[in-house]
């Protein structure tokens, strides 16, 4: 990914396995939050969002948990598959405002 | 729908020059936001345009520039290059300036010699 720079955040997980990408976001005031998927070469892609008025939201193989009271977002995978393996960011955003802040992104790899 | 499409996909410059890039988003999305990513910096906000305005501006400095158009295609211009303007240039579309979702097109390298 496009983000793969000095000392990113590596995830191994073997294949079937359960994945879980944790993310610290940084302000208080953000009330939306999205996950996105970034594969070598390619734009984000998005996978799945969470506003904050949900502390879980589900999607195919995907789960988002949202936890404000220490500003942490998570994503789990389930069964995790090759196509998996990507560099993954957390966004966050506030009310009425398209301005994305990303974190810094982890690195997930899926072992055959 | 067709995705988000950004052209030209990879562009080599040299110091001092200016570089135009361009962005078609999503059939229907007013809102076109841009970003810069470097393996250093991360994803970091330019700006986003919707009906043509400018309605949000991150801390770049005034060399970066953009517009939108009145059929939402927008474009970014950098000018009087430096080195540390390599970078991938991504855009982002959604149907409004509304915390909509934000799809993003596949970028464009850019690299300044």
């Amino acid at each position: 990914g496009e983000s793969v720079g000095l000392h990113l955040p590596t995830l191994s997980v073997q294949e079937g396995d359960n994945s879980i990408i944790n993310c610290a976001y940084s302000n208080s005031a953000s009330d939306y939050f999205i996950w996105y998927k970034q594969e070598s070469g390619k734009g984000p892609q998005f996978i799945i969002d969470i506003r904050s008025n949900m502390d879980k939201r589900q999607g195919q193989r995907v789960t988002v948990l949202l936890n404000k009271t220490v500003k942490h977002l998570s994503l789990q995978i389930a069964a995790t598959q090759p196509g998996d393996s990507a560099v993954y960011f957390c966004a966050e955003t506030s009310y009425g405002n398209n301005r994305l802040a990303f974190g810094k992104g982890n690195q997930v790899v899926v072992i055959p | 729908k067709a995705g988000v499409t950004q052209t030209p996909r990879y562009l080599i410059k040299t110091r001092g020059q200016q570089v135009t890039l361009s962005c078609s988003p999503i059939s229907g999305h007013r809102s076109v936001s841009w970003y810069q990513q470097t393996p250093g910096q991360g994803l970091q906000f330019l700006f986003e345009y919707f009906s043509e305005t400018q309605r949000n501006k991150g801390n770049f400095p005034g060399r970066f520039s953009g517009r939108q158009f009145s059929n939402s295609r927008s474009e970014m211009n950098v000018s009087t290059l430096e080195l540390g303007d390599s970078a991938l240039y991504l855009c982002a579309s959604s149907l409004d300036s509304g915390q909509e979702t934000q799809y993003f097109g596949p970028g464009t390298r850019l690299l300044v010699l």
